[in-house]
C-alpha cells in the first residue's frame, strides 16, 4: 500500500464549478499536510500548509483534514482558467526526519472558460 | 523574502556524459535542502536531503550524487548520465523538519 494516494483524476469542469481534490494516506502518524500547485514546466508552488484536523480556509481555497480517517481534501470555489494545473498532496512528520515529504501522484485539473 | 534558484532551466546530454546541477537559496540561513526527480504521472521521488554544509543522506541508490559545499547550495552531480536520467529534477528548502517545502522551478534532463 502507498503511502499516500491522490484520486487521479484528471478533472475537468466549467469556470466557476467548485473542485474538490482528495487524498488518503496511511500512517497514522503523519503530522502536517500541505497542497501544491504546479503548472507545466515550472516547480510546485505551496498553496496550503495545516497540521490540525479541520478546515483551513485561504481565499477561493480551503484544505480539510480528518486525521481519524487519514483523507485530505482541497476545495477550489469559482474555479477559475487560471487554477488549471497539476495539484499535489503532501504529508509529513510521522517519524520521518529532516521535514522529508510524501507525495501523491497528482490531479490534472482543467477549467475550461 | 526567501528565493531560490535552479540553473538551467533545461538541459540535454549524451549518455555518458558528467552532471551538475546547481541550487542556491537567498534569504535565510541553515536551511534543510532536496533534490527530488518527477517523472510524468509518478510523483516526486526524493533522492537527497542535506541538513548541513557537507552533510548528504541518499534515499534512492543510483547514477547520482549530491553535495553541499556551502550552507544555501546544493549541487547534483553525475560522472556518467544513463537513460534513465532523464527527467525534471526540483530542488527544494524548508526551514525546520515540520515546514514546508519551497521548490525552484526546476531542470529538464534529457539524456540522449
Amino acid at each position: 500500500q502507498k503511502e499516500v494516494e491522490q484520486d487521479p483524476g484528471p478533472l475537468s469542469v466549467p469556470e466557476g464549478a467548485i473542485v474538490s481534490l482528495n487524498c488518503t494516506y496511511s500512517n497514522s502518524a503523519f503530522q502536517y499536510f500541505m497542497w501544491y500547485r504546479q503548472y507545466s514546466r515550472k516547480g510546485p508552488e505551496l498553496l496550503m500548509y495545516t497540521y490540525s484536523s479541520g478546515n483551513k480556509e485561504d481565499g477561493r481555497f480551503t484544505a480539510q483534514v480528518d486525521k481519524s480517517s487519514k483523507y485530505i481534501s482541497l476545495f477550489i470555489r469559482d474555479s477559475q482558467p487560471s487554477d488549471s494545473a497539476t495539484y499535489l498532496c503532501a504529508i509529513g512528520g510521522g517519524g520521518t526526519s529532516y521535514g522529508k515529504l510524501t507525495f501523491g501522484q497528482g490531479t490534472i485539473l482543467t477549467v475550461h472558460p | 523574502s526567501q528565493t531560490i534558484h535552479q540553473w538551467p532551466a533545461t538541459l540535454v546530454q549524451p549518455v555518458g556524459s558528467p552532471l551538475s546541477l546547481e541550487c542556491t537559496v537567498e534569504g535565510t540561513s541553515n536551511p534543510n535542502l532536496y533534490w527530488y526527480r518527477q517523472a510524468a504521472g509518478r510523483g516526486l521521488q526524493l533522492l537527497f536531503y542535506s541538513v548541513g554544509i557537507g552533510q548528504i543522506s541518499s534515499e534512492v541508490p543510483q547514477n547520482l550524487s549530491a553535495s553541499r559545499p556551502q550552507d544555501r547550495q546544493f549541487i547534483l552531480s553525475s560522472k556518467k548520465l544513463l537513460l534513465s536520467d532523464s527527467g525534471f529534477y526540483l530542488c527544494a528548502w524548508g526551514q525546520s523538519y515540520n515546514s514546508p517545502l519551497h521548490f525552484g522551478n526546476g531542470t529538464r534532463l534529457t539524456v540522449t
